[in-house]
């Protein structure tokens, strides 16, 4: 069956950056972009953008970009999120989702704080 | 940037209960449109895709409608499994955006 595993929570300081890993299985990796969606605490949902795992081509919101990079790993089906310059307001859980969100990983809580 | 408009931000309702939750988008997005309920600490999960088709496994008591700016889910009698938040999502144009979600709970 289809599933997406995240990497697990983190802390990080403010000014740091954040990596986290999506390990996908259940389907052919090369046939459905994967995108991240974001959570603050107590709020809705925030899409961030997607990778196209064949090419690695990407397409990010643009409040993001010269911030986040996506990439993957073919060999082992698994994308990654990179976020940097954190600051609090970057607290959330983040969650990988396959395609027109029909899967989604189990989510990976990012806590940013001094 | 379309905004997705979705009413009420919570209500309140008993079970058996026919429940009703509206997106409007700010200009026409076809029926590029998907349903999600999200439960405390849990990931969304999705319910309807393309405004109205039912996902696999999901009980038939969820329906949606709706088609260029106005969109509906209704749950035809509430369970309490159903308590849980509501949230569509426009996949038309860039940025894809949610609505801001709507809190079902018990009344």
């Amino acid at each position: 069956q289809v599933k997406l595993v995240q990497s697990g929570a983190e802390v990080k300081q403010p000014g740091a950056s954040v990596k986290v890993s999506c390990k996908t299985s259940g389907y052919t990796f090369t046939d459905h972009h994967v995108h991240w969606v974001r959570q603050a605490p107590g709020q809705g949902l925030e899409w961030m953008g997607w990778i196209q795992p064949t090419s690695g081509g990407t397409k990010y919101e643009q409040k993001f970009q010269g911030r986040v990079t996506m990439t993957r790993d073919t060999s082992i089906t698994t994308v990654y999120m990179e976020l940097s310059s954190l600051t609090s307001d970057d607290t959330a859980v983040y969650y990988c989702a396959r395609s027109v969100f029909d899967f989604w990983g189990q989510g990976t809580l990012v806590t940013v704080s001094s | 940037d379309i905004q997705m408009t979705q009413s009420p931000s919570s209500l309140s309702a008993s079970v058996g209960d026919r429940v009703t939750i509206t997106c409007r988008a700010s200009q026409g997005i076809r029926n590029d449109l998907n349903w999600y309920q999200q439960k405390p600490g849990k990931a969304p999960k999705r319910l309807i895709y393309t405004a109205s088709s039912l996902q696999s496994g999901v009980p038939s008591r969820f329906s949606g409608s709706g088609s260029g700016t106005e969109f509906t889910l209704t749950i035809s009698s509430l369970q309490p499994e159903d308590f849980a938040t509501y949230y569509c999502l426009q996949y038309n144009s860039y940025p894809w955006t949610f609505g801001q979600g709507t809190k079902v709970d018990i009344k």
